[in-house]
């Protein structure tokens, strides 16, 4: 099976950069997504990383390691709209289909 | 185009009572999803569907069942509603293969409390 830890909670404040890291356990590994979540939304697409190294979206960039197992998220010029859950997600692939396997999410409160 | 739509947005039933969650995707994807949320917590895949006429158990996928109509439509149905099925309901599609397979979309949710 698949397990994913993030931290529960980060607080930062506006204007700042904060890291969320996710580390994973998987038995098959194809990438790792990040997702954004609103209170009361539905979770909305981030980035996709497949192969080692960093990519960069906006404001967002996210980081892969395979050999560690490992991936975060960068926020950068942090705004008050960014106040969010974000969860890591697994990619799992087999035979019927592409399945995602999520974090238990890592709350960010932006302060002024 | 409309993306995810699910339907009803909230839902309150009895112990025992049954109801189908519906979901109907525009953008012509293969692939559909159920997961449950609940609070402070992340989504559980229930079922799903690779392609249309073909269904697959998920993480939790005791107490549901599915029907995928068609290729727009995807049901969930609970035959008899339990309070460990309280929870919010999220219906996803994504494209089955290629680069695009990745990104999955999801509809606005279904809250569920079950009494």
């Amino acid at each position: 099976g698949q397990s994913l830890e993030q931290p529960s909670e980060v607080t930062a404040v506006e204007g700042a950069i904060v890291q969320i890291n996710c580390t994973y356990q998987t038995s098959g590994f194809y990438g790792l997504s990040w997702y954004q979540q609103h209170d009361g939304g539905a979770p909305t697409f981030l980035s996709y990383n497949a192969l080692d190294g960093l990519e960069e979206t906006g404001r967002f960039s996210s980081f892969l390691s395979r050999s560690d197992s490992y991936g975060y998220l960068l926020l950068q010029e942090l705004q008050m709209k960014d106040s969010a859950s974000y969860f890591c997600a697994v990619r799992d692939h087999n035979n019927a289909g592409n399945m995602l396997t999520f974090g238990g999410g890592t709350r960010l409160m932006v302060k002024p | 185009n409309a993306g995810v739509t699910q339907t009803p947005k909230f839902q309150v039933l009895k112990t025992g009572q049954s109801m189908t969650l519906q979901c109907a995707q525009d953008m012509n994807h293969n692939s559909m999803y159920w997961y449950r949320q609940d609070p402070g917590m992340g989504l559980r895949l229930i079922y799903y569907s690779a392609s249309e006429g073909t269904t697959d158990k998920g993480e939790v996928p005791n107490g549901y069942n599915v029907s995928r109509l068609n290729k727009r439509e995807f049901s969930l149905r609970l035959e008899s509603a339990a309070p460990s099925q309280t929870s919010v309901y999220f219906c996803a599609s994504s494209e089955a293969v290629g680069l695009a397979s990745y990104e999955q979309y999801f509809g606005p949710g279904t809250r569920l409390t079950v009494t």
